[in-house]
C-alpha cells in the first residue's frame, strides 16, 4: 500500500488567511492525487482531482499543485465555511489510500 | 436529484455479519465504478473496496480482504457490502461513493464525486 502523509495534522487560522496543506506519498504517484473537504455529519466533498484540476463548482480560492511524491493544497483567502478537515488521496494504486487528515480550525 | 442512501448499519457482536446497502437514484448507476469508504470514530477516511460497472472486477483493502464482499445489482440501482467475521476495529461510519473517470490529455483519473451520508456500524459485545 502507498502511504500518504499530510502535514500539519491540525492548523489554526483566521478568516482571510492564506493556508497551505502538504501531502507526501511514499512512492511516486505521478499526479494521481485528489483533495477532499470533510465536515462533521456531512458527506466528504472532492475539491481537486489529478493534483491540480478544480472540481466543478468548487471556489477558485482552492488550488492544488505537485507531482511525483509532494503535493500541496492552498486556500488563498479563508472563508468561514472552509473550516473543516482536509484529506489527500492517491488513486495511482488500487489501495486508494487517504492521508490522515488536516483539521483546519478557527483561530 | 442525485442521491446515494446507505442503510443496513447497526450494532453487531464480534464475529457477526451485516449487509450494507447503498441505494442510488438520479444517475445511470451501471455507468460508474462504485466504492465503499469508512471512518472510525475520531479517525480519518479509509478506503474499503471498489467494484466495476458490471460487478466483474473488485478490489479490497488488506484489512477486510477475505471478510468483506462488495457487489451490485444494476437492475435495482443498489450497491452492497457484505461484512462477515466482524471485529471491533470495523466499527465506523461506512460511506458509498461514485467514482467517475476524468480524461486529461489522454490520461484517466478518478475521484469520488458523490457520496452518501453514511451508515454507522458498531461491533461490540
Amino acid at each position: 500500500d502507498i502511504q500518504m502523509t499530510q502535514s500539519p495534522s491540525s492548523l489554526s487560522a483566521s478568516v482571510g488567511d492564506r493556508v497551505t496543506i502538504t501531502c507526501r506519498a511514499g512512492q511516486s504517484i505521478a499526479n494521481y492525487l485528489n483533495w477532499y473537504q470533510h465536515k462533521p455529519g456531512r458527506a466528504p466533498k472532492v475539491l481537486i482531482y489529478a493534483a491540480s484540476t478544480l472540481q466543478s463548482g468548487v471556489p477558485s480560492r482552492f488550488s492544488g499543485t505537485g507531482s511525483g511524491t509532494d503535493f500541496t493544497l492552498t486556500i488563498s483567502s479563508l472563508q468561514p465555511e472552509d473550516f473543516a478537515t482536509y484529506y489527500c488521496q492517491q488513486t495511482y494504486s488500487t489501495s486508494y489510500s487517504f492521508g490522515q487528515g488536516t483539521k483546519l480550525e478557527i483561530k | 436529484e442525485v442521491q446515494l442512501v446507505e442503510s443496513g448499519g447497526g450494532l453487531v457482536q464480534p464475529g457477526g455479519s451485516l449487509r450494507l446497502s447503498c441505494a442510488v437514484s438520479g444517475l445511470t448507476f451501471s455507468s460508474y465504478w462504485m466504492h465503499w469508504v469508512r471512518q472510525a470514530p475520531g479517525k480519518g477516511l479509509v478506503w474499503v473496496s471498489r467494484i466495476n460497472y458490471d460487478g466483474n472486477s473488485t478490489n479490497y483493502a488488506g484489512s477486510v480482504k477475505g471478510r468483506f464482499t462488495i457487489s451490485r445489482d444494476n437492475a435495482k440501482n443498489t450497491l452492497y457490502l457484505q461484512m462477515n467475521s466482524l471485529r471491533a476495529e470495523d466499527t465506523a461510519v461506512y460511506y458509498c461513493a461514485r467514482a467517475p473517470y476524468y480524461e486529461i490529455s489522454g490520461y484517466y483519473f478518478d475521484a469520488f464525486d458523490i457520496w452518501g451520508q453514511g451508515t454507522m456500524v458498531t461491533v461490540s459485545s
